[in-house]
């Protein structure tokens, strides 16, 4: 069985400061890890994904297979990062399975001034 | 706006009644997904089509639940004999099933809330 755990529900930082979300998963293969954000009032919309290595909005994740995570960081965060984010897992690239994604529960990031 | 399109946007129900929502894909997407997101949740996947076909259902979908893409574009997800505990965002998602999988990318709706009295 796949599963997606982001250990914060809520997440706080002031403006400039550097801003890590965790995402731990389990999975027995290959699996593909993206980050979805939801602002306030929009639609989910995905951030970044692992097989692309890029770099969103100055956000970057590194997937690290031996301790099975996938956390998101940002080194100066910005007030409209305020949003709801969430790791989200695929069971391998293609086929079926990409769009088939097991979400977790989410982490909400506000960014004080 | 292009995206994925959900209607309606609320839909308050009693027990008992059935209710059913529509999901527009992006045109040329061939995939289409079905997700539910209760409060506190992140979204769980319900079931999934290429084209006009169902491929997959999640056990989440009882047998009160029915999906379909009759031909290919539109779908619509069907509960009957609402139940409480079927309130939730029920979410759909689409994608251009390319093959060149980098640059796929799952677009999601607004959803539909749905609250059953």
């Amino acid at each position: 069985a796949q599963r997606v755990t982001q250990p914060e529900k809520l997440l706080s930082v002031f403006k400039g400061a550097p801003v890590e979300l965790k995402c731990n998963y389990s999975y027995s293969g290959s699996p593909e890890l993206f980050w979805y954000v939801q602002y306030s009032r929009q639609r989910l919309q995905l951030l970044l994904r692992h097989i692309s290595r890029e770099s969103i909005k100055g956000f970057t994740a590194d997937l690290n297979k031996g301790e099975t995570s996938f956390h998101l960081k940002k080194p100066f965060a910005q007030e409209e990062d305020s949003a709801m984010y969430y790791c989200a897992l695929s069971g391998g690239a293609g086929g079926t399975s990409y769009g088939k994604l097991t979400f977790g529960q989410g982490t909400i990031l506000t960014v004080h001034p | 706006d292009t995206g994925v399109s959900q209607n309606p946007r609320h839909k308050i129900t009693k027990r008992g009644q059935n209710v059913t929502f529509r999901c527009d894909p992006i045109s040329e997407h061939n995939r289409l997904y079905w997700y539910r997101q209760t409060l506190g949740q992140g979204p769980e996947f319900l079931t999934y089509f290429q084209n006009e076909a169902q491929l997959e259902k999640s056990r989440l979908l009882s047998d009160r639940f029915s999906a379909e893409r009759p031909k290919g574009s539109f779908s619509t997800l069907e509960i009957q004999r609402t139940e409480q505990g079927d309130s939730a965002m029920y979410l759909c998602a689409s994608r251009a099933g390319t093959g060149i999988v980098v640059k796929e990318k799952l677009f999601f709706g607004s959803g539909t809330q749905l609250s059953v009295l």
